[in-house]
């Protein structure tokens, strides 16, 4: 399989706990990004790297949450003393860059980790 | 803003007859993408279709076709002869050229059911 892989596929943990999420990307993809979903909702954006920078961040983003890429392949999200606010999906994503723009690339999807803060 | 709007919430369509899903899409940058996800039960998101600002056809891929009105600003979904396994969560979604270029902003959703 060479689809985006993500793991855990779901994660119980209690308020104010450290969870820890990895990501590995297609191989060829210089793109990597972290989405949110929460039920019932749409996809939001988190950040996302090109090759081993971390070039955007949402506002969505908290100091809580920390993303790494750091040799440009696997990907991981840490998100410290987690609330139950943060009970969500998190989708990992890469695509590869085309040209000067990137707005023609489509993005492809891992499964996600399904995260449940008690 | 930029924004994504999908009105349709829940649509149902009998198996083997066409459906469209509706979408708008609201941005002043004049290079975007549009792109369709389907996302089933299982949770996965998977990439249906594109079409770029640009473009001058409508985009199809096998049983999906995109139905672009730029001076609408819409992107509407068209799945021919639908089967039991389109049932799913449709999310439309926009990239765009200059500026966020690594923001996919998605809509809502239109969660599809096919009746046998």
């Amino acid at each position: 399989d060479t689809g985006v892989s993500q793991d855990p596929r779901h994660k119980i943990t209690k308020r104010g706990q450290n969870v820890t999420f990895r990501c590995d990307p297609i191989s060829e993809h210089n793109r990597l990004y972290w989405y949110r979903q929460t039920l019932g909702q749409g996809p939001e954006f988190l950040t996302y790297f090109q090759n081993e920078a971390q070039l955007e961040k949402s506002r969505l983003l908290s100091d809580r949450f920390s993303a790494e890429r750091p040799k440009g392949s696997f990907s991981t999200l840490e998100i410290q003393r987690t609330e139950q606010g943060d009970s969500a999906m998190y989708l990992c994503a890469s695509s590869q860059l085309q040209g000067p723009s990137s707005y023609n690339s489509p993005l492809h999807f891992g499964n996600g980790t399904r995260l449940t803060v008690t | 803003a930029q924004k994504i709007t999908q009105t349709q919430p829940g649509m149902f369509v009998q198996e083997k007859e066409a459906v469209t899903l509706d979408c708008t899409y609201d941005t002043s940058d004049p290079s975007y993408g549009l792109f369709w996800y389907k996302q089933p039960s299982s949770g996965e998101m998977i990439f249906l279709i594109y079409q770029g600002s640009y473009d001058q056809q409508n985009a199809t891929e096998g049983r999906y076709s995109l139905n672009f009105q730029k001076a609408r600003k819409s992107a509407n979904l068209v799945i021919s002869a639908s089967q039991l396994g389109d049932s799913a969560m449709y999310f439309c979604a926009m990239k765009l050229g200059g500026g966020s270029q690594g923001n996919l902003i998605f809509g809502k959703g239109t969660k599809l059911s096919v009746k046998p």
